[in-house]
């Protein structure tokens, strides 16, 4: 089945201690993306990668961190994280359509809880 | 840059009735557009995307959504709400060319037996 996979789903962690969130899709997508949504303002990009070694910030990078080295996988980390950095997390992949028309596959979403 | 507006945070219909979800956007080239929609404890999922071809672009679940460029608009509709579709939507807007997408802040559908 083709679909795009996060973990953890939930995590109550506090502040300062690193972390990670997983995300990998099986689609062979080079577009992935990560976003948070929070009650209000929807959903903000944070990063994204174009391809393999290619990310860029989105509208709120600060406090994050990503890297992808292999295709399927595009991790993302906190190293320091903060009460503001509570919110729901979504992975996303896409194909790159040079039209830039891309449908956009989401993980289920990764609840993240900073004490 | 680009942007969405969603009208209505959240909205309410009784069940059988027309549900309008309303999005006008803002993008300063030809922009591609779309409808997502997102179930409880649910990822995001495709419900419609315009893309030039037709002004008139028909989703799933019986959604459709209609390109008015003179309004900047392209609100979503279906004539009769089922309980199923109880969900919060999201209008979403990419320019040609550009894989960035910039999402609404949402709205929340409820719809009343």
């Amino acid at each position: 089945e083709a679909q795009v996979t996060q973990n953890p789903r939930y995590l109550i962690t506090v502040t300062g201690k690193k972390l990670t969130v997983t995300c990998s899709q099986n689609m062979n997508h080079e577009y992935m993306s990560w976003y948070r949504q929070d009650p209000g303002l929807g959903l903000r990009q944070i990063y994204y990668s174009m391809n393999v070694e290619v990310t860029d910030k989105g509208d709120v990078p600060e406090g994050y961190k990503v890297s992808r080295k292999e295709k399927r996988n595009f991790p993302l980390i906190l190293e320091s994280p903060s009460p503001n950095q509570t919110s729901l997390y979504f992975c996303a992949s896409s194909d790159r359509v040079v039209s830039g028309a891309n449908v956009l596959t989401f993980g289920a979403g990764s609840r993240l809880t900073v004490l | 840059a680009q942007s969405v507006t969603q009208l209505g945070s959240h909205v309410s219909v009784s069940e059988g009735a027309l549900v309008l979800l309303r999005c006008n956007y803002s993008s300063s080239v030809p922009p591609y557009l779309f409808w997502y929609v997102q179930y409880p404890n649910q990822g995001l999922q495709l419900l419609l995307k315009y893309t030039s071809a037709a002004t008139l672009v028909k989703g799933i679940n019986g959604f459709e959504a209609e390109f008015k460029k003179s309004e900047t608009s392209f609100h979503l509709t279906k004539p009769s709400a089922h309980m199923s579709d109880a969900a919060e939507y999201f209008c979403a807007v990419s320019p040609f060319g550009n894989e960035k997408l910039t999402f609404g802040t949402g709205t929340r559908l409820t719809i009343i037996p």
